[in-house]
């Protein structure tokens, strides 16, 4: 079955704790990239990968790092993580349906507290 | 300011009726999609219209696009307490290497 994945699904931690998020897809698709979503503010872009090695910052990218050394693989780290990164993040990868044209998948969604 | 505002923020129709969600942008797209998202889940991939196209159907769903207007809506017509959910349209730039722009959302309520 084709799909997104995530883990952990749910994490509750303590400022300055160093997590990962991780996220995989099995469709081969080359563009991948994380989002956070906040009451009131929408799906606001956090990181992108065009392809494997090849990462830029979204919208929001301020406390986070991401990785692509694989298609497959792309987990977003907290080095450390502060109240104001509470929130719930989707990973989505993308599927290109045309000229310019893409369709997102998106993962189940992590939903983050930090205390 | 954001790029794709929905409109209204909040609707609630008995079941049967037609629900009508609206879409403005601001600058020059290559498409824009529509999102759904059930409480506390990912997005689903609804429907694409390209920037030439002006009317779109999927089953129930009817999308139209005015670039002169730069707007957009969705029909879900009969609706069902299962449409209940938010929905979100998104723009895909001209130039803008696949990145989407989400809009706020909608958060549609279909009463049985």
């Amino acid at each position: 079955e084709a799909q997104v994945t995530q883990n952990p699904r749910y994490l509750i931690t303590v400022t300055g704790k160093k997590l990962t998020v991780t996220c995989s897809q099995n469709m081969n698709h080359e563009y991948m990239s994380w989002y956070r979503q906040d009451p009131g503010l929408g799906l606001r872009q956090i990181y992108y990968s065009m392809n494997v090695e090849v990462t830029d910052k979204g919208d929001v990218p301020e406390g986070y790092k991401v990785s692509r050394k694989e298609k497959r693989n792309f987990p977003l780290i907290l080095e450390s993580p502060s109240p104001n990164q509470t929130s719930l993040y989707f990973c989505a990868s993308s599927r290109p349906i045309g000229t310019g044209s893409y369709e997102q998948y998106f993962g189940p969604g992590t939903r983050l507290t930090v205390t | 300011s954001q790029q794709g505002e929905e409109d209204p923020q909040a609707l609630s129709i008995q079941e049967g009726e037609n629900a009508t969600m609206n879409c403005s942008y601001k600058t020059s797209i290559n498409n824009l999609q529509w999102y759904r998202q059930n409480s506390g889940r990912g997005l689903v991939h609804l429907i694409l219209i390209r920037s030439n196209e002006r009317e779109k159907h999927s089953g129930r769903l009817r999308v139209t696009l005015d670039t002169s207007k730069k707007s957009s809506s969705l029909l879900i017509t009969a609706s069902r307490a299962a449409d209940t959910a938010s929905y979100f349209c998104a723009t895909l730039l001209t130039g803008a290497n696949s990145k989407l722009t989400f809009g706020k959302g909608i958060t549609l309520s279909v009463r049985p």
